[in-house]
C-alpha cells in the first residue's frame, strides 16, 4: 500500500511565523504536489515537483515556496504565515504514466 | 478560476436511494477525469476514472456517465449506503501534462441517513 505521511495533523502559528509543512511517500514515486483544501473551492495546487530539486508553480503559489531534496519528501513553506492561508494543506504522490494521486491525511493549519 | 464546476454542493439521500453528482468542464484538452472520494479525517483517495472514448464506466454501485459534446461527466452512486456519506470531487487532467495535474471541482458532501 502507499503511503503519503504529513508530518502534522493540527498546526497552530501566529501570523508571521515561518511555518515548515512536510511530507514524505514511501513508493519512490518521482511526482509530488502540494494543494490546499477550502470548503467551496475544492482542491487547489499550490506547487507540484517532478524530481529531486525541481518545482513548479501550481493555481496558487504567492505566499509559498516549496523545497524537495530528497526523492522522498516533499517540504511545503510559509516564509510568513498570514490568516488567509489557515487551511487544510494535503501531500499527494503519483507515478507516470497512470499517474494516481495518492494522498496524506492533510495537516489543518490556523494562522492566528 | 475553477476550470471544472462541481454541482450540487451537498445532497441528502435516504438508504437504498441515488446519489447523482455532476461535473462541467471547458477545456476540450481534458482527456482524464477521475473521481476522489474523501472520508471525514482522511486524505482523498481515487474512486473511479474515465476518458472520453467511452460514455459510460461502471465498478460495483458506482458509475460515471461522459457526455463529450456537452462537456460534462456525472458520478451515479447506486443503492446508496451510510458508508458511502463522504465528499466527492471531480477532477480532470490532460495527458499531455506528463506530470498528470489535477484540477478539481469544488466537491460535494454527500449525507446517506439511514
Amino acid at each position: 500500500d502507499v503511503k503519503v505521511t504529513q508530518s502534522s495533523r493540527y498546526l497552530v502559528k501566529r501570523t508571521g511565523e515561518k511555518v515548515f509543512l512536510e511530507c514524505v511517500q514511501d513508493m519512490d514515486h518521482e511526482n509530488m504536489f502540494w494543494y490546499r483544501q477550502d470548503p467551496g473551492l475544492g482542491l487547489r495546487l499550490i506547487y507540484f515537483s517532478y524530481d529531486v530539486k525541481m518545482k513548479e508553480k501550481g493555481d496558487i503559489p504567492e505566499g509559498y515556496s516549496v523545497s524537495r531534496e530528497k526523492k522522498e519528501r516533499f517540504s511545503l513553506i510559509l516564509e510568513s504565515a498570514s490568516t488567509n492561508q489557515t487551511s487544510m494543506y494535503l501531500c499527494a504522490s503519483s507515478f507516470p504514466p497512470k499517474n494516481i494521486q495518492y494522498f496524506g491525511a492533510g495537516t489543518r493549519l490556523s494562522v492566528l | 478560476q475553477q476550470q471544472v464546476k462541481q454541482s450540487p454542493q451537498s445532497l441528502i439521500v435516504q438508504k437504498g436511494g441515488i446519489s447523482i453528482i455532476n461535473c462541467a468542464y471547458e477545456n476540450t484538452a481534458f482527456d482524464y477525469f477521475p473521481w476522489y472520494q474523501q472520508f471525514p479525517g482522511k486524505g482523498p483517495a481515487l474512486l473511479i476514472a474515465i476518458r472520453p472514448d467511452v460514455s459510460e464506466k461502471k465498478e460495483g454501485r458506482f458509475t460515471i456517465s461522459f457526455n463529450k459534446s456537452a462537456k460534462q461527466f456525472s458520478l451515479h452512486i447506486m443503492d446508496s449506503q451510510p458508508g458511502d456519506s463522504a465528499t466527492y470531487f471531480c477532477a480532470a487532467s490532460m495527458s499531455a501534462d506528463s506530470w498528470g495535474k489535477l484540477q478539481f471541482g469544488a466537491g460535494t458532501q454527500v449525507v446517506v441517513t439511514p
